[in-house]
């Protein structure tokens, strides 16, 4: 299984801290994608981030990936009030079409 | 762009009842997957269609669990019959193209079987 640990599972912080979020992984992966899940709702790509890549930004989204250490983490930076959600980090690896998702983490920005 | 497009919102129903819930994919996306999501197990994959054929359906959890793709904008996942345990949100995703891997999900069906 691909499945690992995501870190914490819930943060709290105020608005316009930063909130930062770790993925741990198991096995060998293409990429990693973060995805966001608003309470109610369907789950949204962020941002991919390749195994040969180290850094990625995206807006106010910054990713790492460490593939020897095979972890990941997620900043956003300035948090607002409307990035409350669950964060879940998703690796693909092997097939050409699974995903593996973690429990992910919830994110409470408070206003 | 109208995003993938799942009915009902909430399905209410008690055990034994056939439940059919659907799909429609964003137009051009020939990847189709049905998850499950449960706080116990998070989101599972159940199903993966490709080009309206179904490629991997080894999460489907039992044969009470069926799904078809009919053609290329419409696909259902039925349960018959129903259990408490299959409660759960049950999530529609397409992607454009096998092996893009960035998938694109409905707002999901919310499935209690009382």
């Amino acid at each position: 299984s691909q499945q690992g640990e995501e870190d914490p599972q819930a943060l709290s912080i105020q608005e316009g801290e930063n909130a930062t979020m770790n993925c741990s992984y198991k096995t060998s992966i293409n990429n990693l994608q973060w995805y966001r899940q608003n309470s109610g709702r369907g789950l949204v790509h962020l941002i991919l981030i390749r195994s040969n890549e180290r850094e990625k930004h995206s807006g106010r989204l910054r990713v790492t990936l460490d593939t020897s250490k095979k972890s990941s983490s997620l900043l956003i930076t300035a948090s607002r009030a409307a990035d409350t959600a669950s964060y879940f980090c998703v690796r693909s690896g092997g097939s050409n079409y699974k995903l593996t998702f973690g429990k992910g983490t919830l994110l409470t920005v408070n206003p | 762009d109208a995003g993938v497009i799942q009915s009902p919102r909430h399905e209410v129903t008690e055990m034994g009842q056939e439940v059919t819930l659907r799909c429609k994919p964003i137009s051009g996306h020939n990847s189709l997957f049905w998850y499950r999501q449960t706080m116990m197990r998070g989101l599972e994959l159940l199903i993966y269609f490709n080009n309206n054929v179904p490629i991997d359906d080894s999460g489907m959890p039992e044969d009470r669990f069926s799904a078809k793709m009919p053609n290329a904008s419409f696909s259902t996942l039925k349960i018959q019959p129903s259990e408490p345990r299959d409660s759960a949100v049950y999530f529609c995703a397409s992607s454009p193209r096998q092996g893009a891997n960035i998938q694109y999900f409905g707002a999901g069906t919310r499935l209690s079987v009382l």
